[in-house]
């Protein structure tokens, strides 16, 4: 069983819907929890970082972690062509720890 | 801020060959950098990981003396893929995290360098 699992997708939705992206893990030491994005052939880029259990909100984006079921998801309200790229959950247990990272969700917003 | 480059982007080189990929943080300093290899379609797995100024610590099954990295300044590190085969054409990236660094969140990627080995 991988410490981090992520459906790989491909998850396609029309412009304007509410996404909803989704990470399990196995290591209860986990603290810190991540979400990049990454575009084709490009580096992740760094969306939303939490700490811990509970919400985090940032613009269009909302970022949710639920430490007893081990269960994490990233919300994408009306969604964007340009939004589409895939998606990375990536966790730690320390803040000088390495990151482990889901394999992706491949996100595309249709018009 | 927070610029992470990576030379070449794409690199194509012959089999027993080696091919050098630098990684520099452009507008701040990094104690610490990763490498990553990533295939297509899968995720981010780390190489190893430097710290200025000593050696790499290479992640299981990471052939160190494969991959030769080296960071000799606080914005500067290097990975040298020894006598590269196909196998090992890859997407690999590099991150550096800021020596004022306060999270594990605060690690800043670069655009990553295509190797293809023929």
């Amino acid at each position: 069983q991988k410490e981090v699992e992520q459906d790989p997708g491909p998850l396609s939705v029309p412009e304007g819907a509410i996404v909803s992206l989704n990470c399990t893990y196995s290591n209860s030491a986990f603290q810190y929890f991540m979400w990049y994005r990454q575009y084709s052939r490009k580096g992740p880029e760094l969306l939303m970082y939490t700490y811990s259990s509970g919400n985090k909100e940032d613009g269009r984006f909302t970022a949710q972690v639920d430490k007893s079921s081990k269960y994490i998801s990233l919300f994408i309200r009306d969604s964007q062509p340009s939004d589409s790229a895939t998606y990375l959950c990536a966790m730690s247990p320390g803040t000088a720890s390495k990151l482990t990272f889901g394999t992706g969700t491949r996100l595309q917003v249709t018009l | 801020g927070a610029v992470v480059s990576q030379h070449p982007s794409w690199v194509i080189c012959k089999s027993g060959t080696s091919v050098k990929i630098e990684c520099r943080s452009l507008d701040f300093q990094a104690t610490t950098m990763f490498w990553y290899r990533q295939f297509p379609k899968q995720s981010l797995m780390l190489m190893a990981t430097s710290n200025e100024g000593s050696k790499a610590t290479y992640e299981q099954g990471v052939e160190k003396d494969k991959f030769l990295i080296n960071h000799a300044s606080l914005t500067l590190s290097t990975l040298t893929v020894t006598s590269a085969h196909p196998e090992d054409s890859s997407f690999y990236i590099c991150s550096a995290r800021p020596w004022t660094s306060g999270g594990a969140y605060e690690q800043y990627f670069g655009p990553g360098t295509r190797l293809t080995v023929t």
